[in-house]
């Protein structure tokens, strides 16, 4: 498709578990964002890559969280020793922007985590 | 303590009404978007404003930007029950580069 692909939709795991999820970004955008979203509440920012770095990681909550884009196009967010308070709407966007404001974020559907 | 303020949380409207939301901040920022989501999707980009005291009007829908970049408005006219969900102001704070941050959001519900 064209918009951004995540996968899986909907994780259920067990306290203590890894977990990976994976953002597609739509083709050519070299920013992509990772965000939380708990029920209610409006996203939460954690890491945004510009190309194959990450530019800012200021949002990732701990060491447990750690997020890859090897090649400047899929990331993979990465959770060890999962938390129940990690459980939430993992959100991905991509931008064409590669400077100055962001300009549109175009969202994935999320990966709905949730940690027993 | 969010960066970007929204109020009301929750308003649940007649059908015909006009409604405004808020989105506040103490920081100054370099330009703020609105976000509409819909339940099981991300958020849509409805607009950006980059300019102190910008206007912009998109249908029912009138964005405005404070003139010290530091809060912005919705006003919808005449609502409809597809105006129904979770508006999203979003904003990158001076200095920031590119990191956008979300407000809690607004969730609306316009009855028929």
């Amino acid at each position: 498709g064209a918009g951004v692909s995540q996968t899986p939709s909907n994780k259920v795991t067990e306290k203590g578990k890894y977990v990976e999820l994976r953002c597609d970004p739509i083709s050519g955008h070299t920013a992509l964002y990772w965000y939380r979203q708990s029920l209610g509440q409006g996203p939460e920012f954690l890491i945004y890559f510009q190309g194959t770095g990450a530019a800012d990681d200021s949002g990732l909550p701990n060491d447990r969280f750690f997020a890859v884009r090897p090649e400047g196009s899929v990331s993979t967010l990465k959770i060890q020793r999962t938390e129940r308070g990690d459980s939430a709407v993992y959100l991905c966007a991509s931008s064409p922007t590669s400077g100055g404001y962001p300009g549109e974020l175009f969202f994935g559907e999320g990966s709905r985590l949730t940690v027993l | 303590t969010q960066l970007l303020e929204q109020s009301p949380q929750f308003l649940s409207i007649q059908e015909g009404e006009n409604l405004t939301v808020y989105c506040n901040s103490s920081s100054v920022f370099s330009s703020l978007q609105w976000y509409r989501q819909e339940p099981g999707e991300g958020p849509v980009l409805l607009v950006t404003v980059v300019t102190g005291g910008e206007v912009k009007k998109l249908k029912r829908l009138t964005f405005q930007f404070g003139d010290a970049r530091k809060d912005s408005s919705l006003h919808i006219t005449a609502a409809q029950p597809g105006d129904t969900g979770l508006y999203l102001c979003a904003g990158v704070p001076n200095n920031a580069g590119n990191m956008l941050t979300f407000g809690g959001g607004t969730r609306l519900m316009v009855k028929p």
